[in-house]
């Protein structure tokens, strides 16, 4: 099975611009969730999509939006940049079943710098 | 509130066996994580824990007691690959998707 796949890797952007970040999960993952990893703030829930609906949310601003297609892919867009969301953006799948076994596995994550 | 604390950084010699603590405090639980992370890249799942108890595979064992809000992570036969930041990380009660992570464990493993 192929990994969680994440483009693009890397990403430079100005401030005030918006940016669309791209995540497909592991064949036959329905959930999807998202994560930004910084240095001062370790790494932080966003929010997670299953079956095309947001079940979960971080404590993020509005800027911060996501959505997940009928393949299960996902995206998450932030509009109006901040040098401040320049960060390591992480997109992890499991399964989205209830059962106590599952596995959350990471992509290898997209880069963003702000400038 | 959700709480995970974990040492900042560790030391340890190549070959040795090192211990990395987790204590946890959140309003709900559904299993506990450890994740490896290399600079500059992804976390890299390492074991998961739901009872209490000690999970062993190869090199790397990690223990639950939830009844003390408490994890480890044991490393044997530390090898210098093995130097990474380590994440502590609780599923949410209910939530399969959200993980709570703690701020990590730095080791450097040195010859």
């Amino acid at each position: 099975k192929a990994g969680v796949t994440q483009t693009p890797r890397y990403l430079i952007k100005t401030r005030g611009q918006q940016v669309t970040l791209s995540c497909s999960p592991i064949s036959g993952h329905r959930s999807v969730s998202w994560y930004q990893q910084t240095p001062g703030q370790g790494l932080q829930f966003l929010f997670e999509y299953f079956s095309e609906t947001q079940r979960n949310k971080g404590n993020f601003p509005g800027r911060f939006s996501g959505r997940q297609f009928s393949n299960s892919r996902s995206e998450m867009n932030v509009s109006t940049l901040e040098l401040g969301d320049s960060a390591l953006y992480l997109c992890a799948s499991n399964s989205g079943t209830s059962g106590l076994q599952e596995t959350q596995y990471f992509g290898p994550g997209t880069r963003l710098l702000v400038l | 509130g959700q709480n995970i604390d974990q040492p900042t950084e560790m030391t340890a010699t190549e070959g040795a066996i090192v211990q990395i603590n987790c204590t946890y405090q959140t309003s709900g639980f559904n299993g506990l994580f450890w994740y490896q992370q290399h600079a500059g890249e992804a976390p890299t799942f390492l074991s998961y824990n739901v009872l209490d108890g000690l999970e062993e595979k190869g090199r790397f064992s990690s223990f639950l007691s939830r009844s003390k809000g408490y994890s480890y992570l044991l490393l044997k036969e530390l090898q210098m690959k093995d130097s990474a930041s380590y994440l502590c990380a609780v599923r949410d009660r209910g939530n399969t998707g959200k993980l709570i992570f703690g701020q990590g464990t730095t080791l450097q493993v040195k010859p």
